[in-house]
């Protein structure tokens, strides 16, 4: 069994500037939510994905966006980059069934300079 | 809304000495509740679930919860800690409806003394 990946692993960009992050959902899992995590914070909930399709976002503004494949793999984008945008950004895969935990990448470290 | 309190930042506890970490919830709805540990520069990893059934759950790792529906309590146990337990601990909550959003905690650091 798979787990989730997610890359890079560190990232450092400049205010203004666009980013993308990757992940791999772990293998048979149909759903993907990514949330950010501030130093010293829970992680937030951005998104989430099923089908190919965003079925809940939480408060965060438009620059951020994402993308689900047909092979369940994901992109989440943030456009004009914010100092406050540096934090880990967690992707975490699961089955659409309730209760079904979240099973967490490593997540991406960005910094914005 | 939905939303998670983990009243404590820290928990020290010594080795072999048994331990709770706290968490209190809000919901509309029945709660689906889940504790989380996560080690420095990782992911966060699954530990337990309550979704219905009996008010003491296991997971990983010997830890259990205890899910009271009264105090909206969810309080996470380990009858002996393991200086291997020091990390840190996220509550999260969703109701049973609609999408997967899942609110988190802000998390306790749990340190345990040898």
């Amino acid at each position: 069994e798979t787990g989730v990946t997610q890359s890079p692993t560190h990232l450092i960009k400049t205010r203004g500037q666009q980013v993308t992050l990757r992940c791999s959902s772990q293998s048979g899992h149909n759903t993907v939510s990514w949330y950010q995590q501030a130093l010293g914070q829970g992680p937030q909930f951005i998104f989430q994905y099923y089908r190919e399709e965003e079925n809940g976002r939480g408060n965060f503004p438009p620059r951020f966006s994402g993308l689900q494949f047909p092979n369940y793999s994901s992109e989440l984008n943030v456009n004009a980059l914010e100092l406050d945008d540096s934090a880990l950004y967690l992707c975490a895969s699961s089955f659409d069934r309730g209760g079904s935990p979240l099973h967490f990448g490593n997540g991406t470290r960005l910094t914005v300079t | 809304a939905q939303s998670v309190a983990q009243p404590e930042d820290q928990v020290n506890v010594a080795e072999g000495n048994p331990l709770t970490v706290k968490c209190t919830y809000s919901v509309s709805g029945n709660p689906y509740l889940f504790w989380y540990v996560q080690y420095p520069n990782r992911g966060l990893q699954f530990l337990l679930k309550y979704i219905t059934g009996d008010n003491l759950v296991k997971g990983s790792y010997g830890f259990e919860a205890e899910f009271n529906k009264s105090q909206t309590s969810f309080h996470l146990k380990k009858p002996s800690a393991l200086v291997s337990d020091s990390a840190l601990y996220f509550c999260a909550v969703r109701d049973n409806g609609g999408y997967q959003k899942v609110t988190f905690g802000t998390g306790t650091k749990l340190q345990v003394i040898p």
